[in-house]
Parts: structure tokens; C-alpha cells; sequence
């Protein structure tokens, strides 16, 4: 068990809709990390946060944002829901750097 | 621009047959290269982190060596829980990737009693 804890574990949900993911870090760790997992692309980093302020940004769409509260944990929020956003969506916190992350299992979003 | 590959895509191997995984990298300026563990339906697990060529780890039967081009993980007399995704990843010093690590597609490992 990583100590990070990713709702719902699956999600089904149709083109267009709105969904919300949810990410709680282990215990003291100020940075959250979101990654989308697919078969031909693989884990591409989607944004990160650290300690409340947005870090970095990679492959996120407009339709995609993100954000992390006071009490450290996180949400991403995908909306206009396309066939090709299906994926698994992983969160990774960490004390800090990348030297190290810790995954959650993930969240499996199909959209039909 | 920053990539990583792996090979070979998926490996066999028989119960005590060593072999390695190969992960080649191009990146400006190399600040680490991670090497995770992913079992069906989980998320990634931490191994190895090596910063610098000539580098080595070593973790029970696996242990991860890096040059100014590659890495790679050599697993020595596997078991069957050895199965599992290999993942290879990089962390550039510059440009917007300093955020973020940098994924190959992982090497798909099968040990078979």
C-alpha cells in the first residue's frame, strides 16, 4: 500500500459529461502529481501541485484542470468528455522532488 | 525533445533464466533516471533512482546500471513474482520537463515456473 488513496476506482460516463477524480496524498507529503496512463501513450505527466500552488503543467488539455486544497488533497476535473479520454488517471504525491513518488492504483475512466 | 524507449516490449523468461531490460534515453541534461515496477491494476512502484553514469543499484534479484545513453535492468535467476511491468523514466535539468518524469512505454515481463 503506497499511503496514496485514489476515488472512485472506476468511473463510466458518457461523451460530454463532467467528471471528478479524487487524490489524498500519503500522510505529509506537500506535492500531488496526476498522470493518464493509455496503451499507446503510455504515463504522460498531466500537472503537478505543491502545497496548495500549481508546479508544472505537461500534456493537459483546456478541458482538464486540477487543483489541491488546504488539507493537501487534490482533484482533477475532466469535462466535455471524449471517447479518447479513456484511460487510467493515476495520482503521485511525494515530500518534495521526483526522486521518489508514490502511486495511488488509480482511477479507470471509460467514456461511452 | 526528451524520449525514452524500452526494449523489448514484453519478455518471457523461465524461472531462474536471467536477463535484462534495456531503456535508452535522449534528454537535455540527465538529472535522474528512475526504474518503477506496475503490476495489473496497480500503479507504479518505486525502485531505483541513478543519477550519474557508472551508477549502480541493487535491490534482492534486480540491479539497474547506467551509461550516458541507456539503462539497464538486469534480473538475476527470476521468480515467477518478478512478473510484472517494467517502467523507465527520465527527469530533464531543463526546459518546461523539469516538473516532470519522463515515461517509456515499460517492458512487459513473463516468468514462467
Amino acid at each position: 500500500d503506497s499511503g496514496v488513496t485514489q476515488t472512485p476506482k472506476h468511473l463510466i460516463t458518457a461523451t460530454g459529461q463532467r467528471v471528478t477524480l479524487r487524490c489524498s496524498p500519503r500522510s505529509g507529503d506537500l506535492s500531488v502529481y496526476w498522470y493518464q496512463q493509455s496503451l499507446d501513450q503510455g504515463l504522460q505527466f498531466l500537472i503537478q501541485y505543491y502545497n496548495g500552488e500549481e508546479r508544472a503543467k505537461g500534456n493537459i488539455l483546456e478541458r482538464f484542470s486540477a487543483q489541491q486544497f488546504p488539507d493537501l488533497h487534490s482533484e482533477l476535473n475532466l469535462s466535455s468528455l471524449e471517447l479518447g479520454d479513456s484511460a487510467l488517471y493515476f495520482c503521485a504525491s511525494s515530500p518534495g522532488g521526483l526522486a521518489k513518488l508514490f502511486f495511488g492504483s488509480g482511477t479507470q475512466l471509460s467514456v461511452l | 525533445e526528451d524520449q525514452v524507449t524500452q526494449s523489448p516490449e514484453a519478455l518471457r523468461l523461465q524461472e531462474g533464466e536471467s536477463s535484462s531490460l534495456n531503456c535508452s534515453y535522449t534528454v537535455s541534461g540527465l538529472r535522474g533516471l528512475f526504474w518503477y515496477r506496475q503490476d495489473p491494476g496497480k500503479g507504479p512502484e518505486f525502485l531505483f533512482t541513478l543519477y550519474s553514469a557508472g551508477e549502480e543499484k541493487e535491490k534482492e534479484r534486480l540491479k539497474a546500471t547506467l551509461t550516458k545513453k541507456e539503462s539497464f535492468l538486469h534480473i538475476t535467476a527470476p521468480k515467477p513474482e518478478d512478473s510484472a511491468t517494467y517502467l523507465c523514466a527520465v527527469q530533464s535539468n531543463y526546459g518546461g520537463s523539469q516538473g516532470n518524469l519522463i515515461f517509456g512505454k515499460g517492458t512487459k515481463l513473463s516468468v514462467k515456473p
